[in-house]
């Protein structure tokens, strides 16, 4: 079956440590993105990539990192310089047409302890 | 900073009406149009894409697009217990090639 995996569902991390959730897919896609979503919020872009070994920051880059060495895989890593990681993340990709619709995985829960 | 605007709700139905969810945006230049799904915990689920003025239709779903009001709305005819959920408008920013989302707007279908 094709999609977009994430792991972990859930995630704890000490404040100070840094932590990396993986995205994973197989559906071709060439774009993919990597969101949060604060409760009540809507959705706010964080890095995101066209094509493989290149990646633009969105909105809310700071304290976060990506690469993006293979099509399918595009890990986020969230470091001890992001002041408030507690939030959903979400992993999307798409492809360069159809109007970029976007197709999510099942999301990582990231709680600071 | 493009906007995508949308009443927060909760809209409450009763079931088997026609929930009307309504979406605004600033971006003159946009050119795609789409609504997502939002169960709670869960992750979005794209359910209709729409770029073109008029109507667009798929099942109990049919998305109006007015660029000149710069106006997106979703309605769900037959409204069932299962659509409860929260809705996110997302348009493609016309210069940026980045979706922008609204904040949601929270359905609640009743029995």
């Amino acid at each position: 079956d094709g999609g977009i995996t994430q792991s972990p569902k859930y995630l704890f991390r000490k404040e100070g440590q840094n932590v990396t959730l993986s995205c994973e897919q197989n559906l071709n896609h060439d774009a993919m993105y990597w969101y949060r979503q604060d409760p009540g919020q809507g959705l706010r872009l964080i890095y995101y990539s066209q094509i493989v070994n290149d990646f633009q920051k969105g909105d809310i880059a700071e304290g976060y990192s990506v690469s993006r060495e293979k099509k399918e895989s595009f890990p986020l890593t969230v470091t001890s310089a992001q002041k408030n990681p507690t939030a959903f993340y979400l992993c999307a990709s798409s492809l360069p047409y159809r109007g970029n619709e976007q197709f999510f995985g099942p999301g990582t829960r990231l709680t600071v302890l | 900073q493009k906007e995508v605007e949308q009443n927060s709700g909760p809209l409450s139905v009763p079931e088997g009406a026609i929930a009307s969810l309504n979406c605004t945006y600033s971006d003159r230049g946009s050119q795609s149009f789409f609504w997502y799904r939002q169960y709670s915990g869960k992750s979005p689920e794209l359910i209709m894409s729409i770029y073109s003025n008029g109507d667009k239709e798929d099942g109990r779903f049919t998305a109006q697009l007015n660029k000149a009001s710069q106006y997106v709305s979703l309605l769900i005819r037959d409204s069932q217990p299962s659509d409860s959920a929260t809705y996110l408008c997302a348009v493609l920013s016309g210069g940026y090639n980045k979706l922008i989302f609204g904040a949601g707007t929270r359905l609640a279908v009743h029995p």
